[in-house]
């Protein structure tokens, strides 16, 4: 079945410590892949997307399409990371008709 | 630029009534995106449109969902009638291709339903 899953509901840290929140998917083709944040109280906003190859907050996420994985990492994580994190590929066989589809999601709690 | 609106943030209804939700989208996008979140879940697409048009609705449940987009900006999302189940937060989203790019959300209408 295609799915985007994220195994974790929680992941906790403490600050300063590395952090990497996992994703796999299995669709076919070749999704673009999306992070996508919410922070306490706040909209859902976009964090990352793999075409792009940057690295906002610190965060960088590195596509695997031989393992189909998307897990995103920051060397040292900071208080105000916390949030709830959702992995997103974009599917739908061709640029016309891509939907946006999320996981699960992960919390990230970083403790002082 | 102004972001999403949505409208109302929360609304209390009993099963079997039927509620309304409306969004405004970003001017000039033309996807549009509903979702439903269920508490603890991650969201779940309803519908997408693109201008007026309905690109997707495989997931929304037709025989008490509907939703519209009129005149490719605002659309309205109706739940009639309202089932327990129903009760979780319900986004709209908006991005500018159909490609999606980067969407940008709405604070989302909080649903219970007693």
């Amino acid at each position: 079945a295609q799915r985007v899953t994220q195994p974790e509901k929680l992941l906790s840290v403490f600050k300063g410590a590395p952090v990497e929140l996992k994703c796999n998917y299995s669709y076919s083709g070749s999704p673009e892949l999306f992070w996508y944040v919410q922070y306490s109280r706040q909209r859902l906003q976009l964090l990352l997307r793999h075409i792009s190859r940057e690295s906002i907050k610190g965060f960088t996420a590195d596509l695997n399409k031989g393992e189909t994985s998307f897990h995103l990492k920051k060397p040292f994580a900071q208080e105000e990371d916390s949030a709830m994190y959702y992995c997103a590929p974009l599917v739908g066989g061709s640029s016309n008709t891509g939907k946006l589809i999320f996981g699960q999601g992960t919390t990230l709690q970083v403790k002082p | 630029e102004a972001g999403v609106a949505q409208s109302p943030r929360y609304k209390i209804i009993e099963k079997r009534q039927s509620v309304a939700f409306w969004c405004n989208p970003i001017s000039g996008h033309a996807t549009l995106y509903w979702y439903q979140q269920i508490l603890g879940q991650g969201p779940k697409l309803l519908i997408q449109f693109q201008n007026n048009g309905v690109v997707d609705d495989s997931q929304l449940p037709k025989d008490r969902f509907s939703a519209e987009r009129l005149k490719g900006v605002d659309s309205t999302l109706k739940i009639q009638p309202a089932k327990l189940e129903d009760s979780a937060v319900y986004l709209c989203a908006s991005s500018s291709s159909r490609t999606s790019v980067e969407a940008f959300f709405g604070q989302g209408t909080r649903l219970t339903v007693v």
